[in-house]
């Protein structure tokens, strides 16, 4: 049975920094691709940031690059997405998911929130 | 940068009626086009992936087709449970990025 647990969510200041991670069981985590994705409270889904199983590729969305960053451990099974500079805008639930072909997303989390606020 | 449009907003159908939702991308995907369910609290569940095949354990009732720029899912009898949001989604390549439609919100009329 697969199952992505991410933790490390929680309430910051604005131009915080905090360090969410996803712990992978049920999948060969070390031959997959993941994502994190994340959605405001009440809004859409937005693709944050991609990372390939060796990290001889990292993507990131527009919106957060150069503030976060994608990283794995393989012999953890764990995916991380630290996130520096953080903004209000920042703030909601934030799902990992593997890589599905390279183009989709085929098992997700249950979410870690992160609040921003003052 | 690829912009995805959901139609419509809102979608309400009687049990057992069939839903159309649409999506279409403002440049042309291919077929590299999914569709996901969102239920109240829960993470999204992949459906359909590559415009029209069924990802494991998604019902036959469930059924995408399209591609280049327009898409649709068709829901041929709706069941109360497949009341949910539905997002599509795609990838470009360059740069990669993957973007999300606005989402259709079923609901049981």
């Amino acid at each position: 049975q697969v199952q992505l647990v991410e933790s490390g969510g929680g309430v910051v200041q604005p131009g915080g920094s905090l360090r969410l991670s996803c712990v992978a069981t049920g999948i060969s985590f070390s031959t997959s691709a993941m994502h994190w994705v994340r959605q405001a409270p009440g809004k859409g889904l937005e693709w944050v940031a991609y990372i390939r199983p060796d990290e001889s590729d990292k993507f990131y969305a527009d919106s957060v690059r150069g503030r976060f960053t994608i990283s794995r451990d393989n012999s953890q099974n764990t995916l991380f997405l630290q996130m520096n500079s953080l903004r209000t805008e920042d703030a909601a639930v934030y799902y990992c998911a593997r890589d599905f072909w390279g183009f989709f997303f085929d098992y997700w989390g249950q979410g870690t929130l992160v609040t921003v606020s003052s | 940068e690829i912009v995805l449009t959901q139609s419509p907003a809102t979608l309400s159908v009687s049990p057992g009626e069939r839903a159309i939702l649409s999506c279409r991308a403002s440049q042309n995907t291919g077929n590299n086009l999914a569709w996901y369910q969102q239920k109240p609290g829960q993470a999204p569940r992949l459906l359909i992936y590559f415009g029209s095949t069924r990802a494991t354990g998604t019902p036959a009732r469930f059924s995408g087709s399209g591609s280049g720029t327009e898409f649709t899912l068709t829901i041929s009898s709706l069941q109360s449970e497949d009341c949910a949001l539905y997002y599509c989604q795609q990838y470009h390549n360059w740069p990669p990025q993957f973007t999300f439609g606005p989402g259709t919100k079923v609901d049981i009329k």
